[in-house]
């Protein structure tokens, strides 16, 4: 079945950077994009942006903007997202999901901390 | 930006009623809305595309309704593995912006 595994947990100091991986499976790897979505804790769901697998292209929320970039490896069919300089305030959920519209899977989330 | 408003933000209910949660958005997205549930600790699901589509897999008594700017999920009987978070979010254009959630508990 369709599977998108995203990497570990993660503790990071802030303005520090954080690279959470999403590696899919059981399904033509560049046919889909992946969008990320975060949730902070005990909050709502904020979407951050999506990157198609196929030409790399992005379409990134004005919030990041110039502190996210999402890359893919199509070698591996992983995603990447990663965060610069981290605020107490990007402690949240990381979720990975295919898709650029509606998103039908969706990976299990990685918790990025960030703390002093 | 569109903006998606939920409500209500917490619906008290028991099982076998029928709830209904309604979203509005701050502009027409015409019939571009999904709603997902989401439970504690787990990844959000998809139940409903395009306003009133039904995902392969998801119970009948989940439905959704609604164009344009005022849209509403159904459940018409609400069954124990119901009570969660219920998300909207409008994909008409970006940025993709989710309703702040409704939270269906006993």
């Amino acid at each position: 079945q369709v599977q998108l595994v995203q990497s570990g947990a993660e503790v990071k100091k802030p303005g520090a950077s954080v690279k959470v991986s999403c590696k899919a499976s059981n399904y033509p790897f560049t046919t889909y994009g992946i969008t990320w979505v975060r949730q902070a804790p005990g909050q709502g769901l904020e979407w951050m942006g999506w990157i198609n697998p196929d030409n790399g292209n992005t379409n990134y929320a004005q919030h990041f903007q110039g502190r996210v970039t999402m890359t893919t490896d199509t070698s591996t069919s992983t995603t990447y997202m990663e965060l610069r300089s981290l605020r107490s305030d990007d402690t949240a959920v990381y979720y990975c999901a295919r898709g650029t519209t509606v998103t039908t899977k969706w990976g299990q989330g990685t918790l990025v901390t960030v703390s002093s | 930006d569109i903006q998606m408003t939920q409500s209500p933000s917490t619906l008290s209910a028991s099982v076998g009623d029928r709830v209904t949660i309604t979203c509005r958005a701050s502009q027409d997205i015409h019939s571009w809305l999904a709603w997902y549930q989401q439970k504690p600790g787990k990844a959000p699901n998809l139940l409903i595309y395009k306003a009133s589509r039904l995902e392969s897999g998801v119970p009948s008594r989940f439905s959704g309704g609604g164009s344009g700017t005022e849209f509403t999920l159904t459940i018409s009987s609400l069954q124990p593995d119901d009570f969660a978070i219920y998300y909207c979010q409008q994909y008409n254009s970006y940025p993709q912006f989710f309703g702040g959630g409704t939270r269906v508990e006993i």
